[in-house]
């Protein structure tokens, strides 16, 4: 079955960019999501990338996906405080309209 | 735009009461919405995809008769915990797709349920 793994945890330095990561085993991913989620809240989208691309930038955050290596990643340049949350990513097929979640990522941003 | 909005936030109740958890599209209809079932530290579990007019589809070992779902609306589910005990306490959440199923999803706020 599909599998999405992540690492739990990141520590960076307010101002240093951070980089998420996130592998999947189906190949016939369609798109590819990265949603943040705060303390008691529910899920904001950060940002999405379909499977035929390579690279994707909205502002301070960049997403780079490998097809080859199934790893998709998210970059998130000049980490503030606020940016301190748990990172999921995700993955949906063309015909399915489910999401497949990884474990998340909880990121820290110290000062 | 893509607002959901999901109500109550919090809800605490006794054993064996039922519970209703509102999932709403504010600005954009709605034909698909999920509910997800969240523990502490853990991810999102997939209960059911609810479908504007007909029976929402279960996951594998979800209970339909005890999580009732609802969509009657295009811009309106319903998640009812029947009968709910201590082990139903979690975090709920709902999502909606605005068109087609190509479209992200958008997600509430969701709804921590404890049950005494």
């Amino acid at each position: 079955g599909e599998d999405v793994e992540q690492s739990l945890f990141l520590s960076v330095r307010e101002g240093d960019s951070s980089v998420i990561n996130c592998t999947y085993t189906d190949s016939s991913s369609t798109y590819l999501y990265w949603y943040k989620q705060e303390p008691g809240a529910g899920l904001q989208l950060l940002t999405y990338i379909f499977s035929n691309m390579d690279m994707k930038q909205d502002q301070r955050l960049t997403v780079l996906l490998n097809k080859k290596d199934k790893h998709l990643s998210l970059r998130i340049a000049d980490t503030q405080t606020g940016d301190s949350a748990i990172y999921f990513c995700a993955e949906s097929h063309f015909n399915t309209d489910k999401l497949i979640f990884g474990t998340g990522t909880r990121l820290q941003v110290f000062p | 735009g893509a607002v959901v909005s999901q109500h109550p936030s919090w809800v605490i109740c006794k054993s064996g009461t039922s519970v209703k958890i509102e999932c709403r599209s504010l600005d954009f209809q709605a034909t698909t919405m999920f509910w997800y079932r969240q523990f502490p530290k853990q991810s999102l579990m997939l209960m059911a995809t609810s479908n504007e007019g007909s029976k929402a589809t279960y996951e594998q070992g979800v209970e339909k008769d005890k999580f009732l779902i609802n969509h009657a609306s295009l811009t309106l589910s319903t998640l009812t915990v029947t009968s709910a005990h201590p082990e139903d306490s979690s975090f709920y959440i709902c999502s909606a797709v605005d068109g087609d199923a190509r479209q992200p999803q958008h997600f509430g706020d969701g709804t921590r349920l404890s049950i005494l």
